[in-house]
């Protein structure tokens, strides 16, 4: 089974800070890769499909890079309402896999 | 618009059998598959499986394989996720969602989640 490996676990960041979380496949995945933020509380949303293509409705300070066994979700300028846990989940075969989650907070 | 609305919270004993259904509108239900994801209190996502409605085929997570089954029915547009043999550790808010397949898969819409608590 491929492993979703994501760091850090935790991160916090001042409002305006531009914050990377990485996502690191135990094998090859091409760009078979999402990412989802689930707020306290909250349903998790679908932020980016296929590494690096934003969901309809979906900020554009958030961002997807990466392929083959390594991925960035980037958010370009924190806001308040961004503190979440943050998913990555690969997608390349029948069988799926979430990464263990990032918990944003703001400092 | 798009919408899941699964049933309401769940409680049962250990070595029961829960039943899940979530209701989709607001698409085609046979162009997409459903997944099942679930939350243990405190914990990540764990995705489960999936069922594609077009044509009923299912792929479970390895850890469930046996325990598991998922179903649709197309006349009314509902799949459903039966886990059986409860344990305490499959206490968890479940969630159905929508997968997209082909060159983009994800699950992009989410049902509310059903809270199933396995206590003796």
């Amino acid at each position: 089974d491929i492993q979703m490996t994501q760091s850090p676990s935790s991160l916090s960041a001042s409002v305006g800070d531009r914050v990377t979380i990485t996502c690191r496949a135990s094998q090859g995945i091409s760009n078979y890769l999402a990412w989802y933020q689930q707020k306290p509380g909250k349903v998790p949303k679908l932020l980016i499909y296929a590494a690096s293509t934003l969901q309809s409705g979906v900020p554009s300070r958030f961002s997807g890079s990466g392929s083959g066994t390594d991925f960035t979700l980037t958010i370009s300028s924190l806001q308040p309402e961004d503190v979440a846990t943050y998913y990555c989940q690969k997608y390349n075969s029948a069988l799926s896999t979430f990464g263990q989650g990032t918990k944003l907070e703001i400092k | 618009q798009v919408q899941l609305v699964q049933s309401g919270a769940e409680v049962k004993k250990p070595g029961a059998s829960v039943k899940v259904s979530c209701k989709a509108s607001g698409y085609t239900f046979t162009s997409y598959g459903i997944s099942w994801v679930r939350q243990a209190p405190g914990q990540g996502l764990e995705w489960m499986g999936w069922i594609s409605a077009y044509n009923g085929n299912t792929n479970y997570a390895q850890k469930l394989q046996g325990r598991v089954t998922m179903t649709t029915d197309t006349s009314t547009s509902t799949a459903y996720m039966e886990l059986r043999s409860l344990r305490s550790d499959d206490t968890a808010v479940y969630y159905c969602a929508r997968r997209r397949w082909g060159s983009s898969p994800a699950e992009d819409y989410w049902g509310q989640g059903t809270l199933v608590t396995v206590s003796s």
